[in-house]
């Protein structure tokens, strides 16, 4: 079965640059969309088409695409992005969609 | 904004069927392209069951398709799930989702637990 792959965990410190790297054989046929989700709360959408901005979402996330990887960064980081975030998209027939294994950011 | 609220039995009997809904208000059922299930599993990542479109197509994920039906009543303004045969495994914490474009709705989520 299809399957997205991120990086298990990453730390930067406040006001530094994080990039979360997911990668798919499908992604270049399928967009891909990053969901934040912070401690007990339902995720929330802060990329679609792997480079589009949710109104509402700080400029500071921007998305982008280069062959089989997708990556979500995040200029700037501040204190209230440390979250799990999580990759989704489509296998290449867009028959189903899976979620990256999510990657846990840590502001230190 | 449409706003999303799963209920169901918090707890379910290994082999039996687990049965959820999802209540949509706030806004038209119709304004939605999508409907989908999401599940997390204690300490684990998201999990994708499944999801029904607008024009009835449903879409399953393979390692469970054999056990799950999602349905939408928009007479009902509710989306359903079923999951048959349960196992321990089947514990989590489960959402319902749904979005056009840009925009993504999703429940506060509801847990589960079989035993």
């Amino acid at each position: 079965s299809y399957e997205l792959t991120q990086p298990p965990s990453m730390s930067v410190s406040p006001g530094q640059t994080a990039r979360i790297t997911c990668s798919g054989d499908a992604l270049p046929k399928r967009y891909a969309f990053w969901y934040q989700q912070k401690a007990g709360q339902a995720p929330l959408l802060v990329m679609y088409n792997d480079s589009e901005r949710p109104s509402g979402i700080p400029e500071r996330f921007s998305g982008s695409s280069s062959g089989t990887e997708v990556t979500l960064t995040i200029s700037g980081v501040q204190a209230e992005d440390e979250a799990d975030y999580y990759c989704q998209s489509a296998d290449s027939s867009g028959t189903y969609s899976v979620f990256g294994g999510g990657t846990k950011l840590t502001v230190l | 904004q449409v706003q999303l609220q799963e209920s169901g039995p918090g707890l379910v009997k290994p082999s039996e069927t687990l049965s959820l809904t999802c209540a949509v208000s706030g806004g038209s059922i119709s304004s939605s392209t999508w409907w989908s299930w999401v599940r997390q599993s204690p300490g684990k990542g998201l999990e994708w069951i499944g999801e029904f479109y607008d024009s009835g197509r449903t879409n399953y994920n393979p390692s469970l398709k054999s056990r799950v039906t999602i349905s939408v009543d928009k007479s009902e303004k509710e989306l359903s799930l079923k999951l048959k045969s349960v196992t321990a495994a089947d514990t989590a914490v489960y959402y319902c989702a749904t979005g056009s474009g840009s925009v993504v709705v999703w429940g506060p989520g509801t847990t589960v637990t079989v035993s």
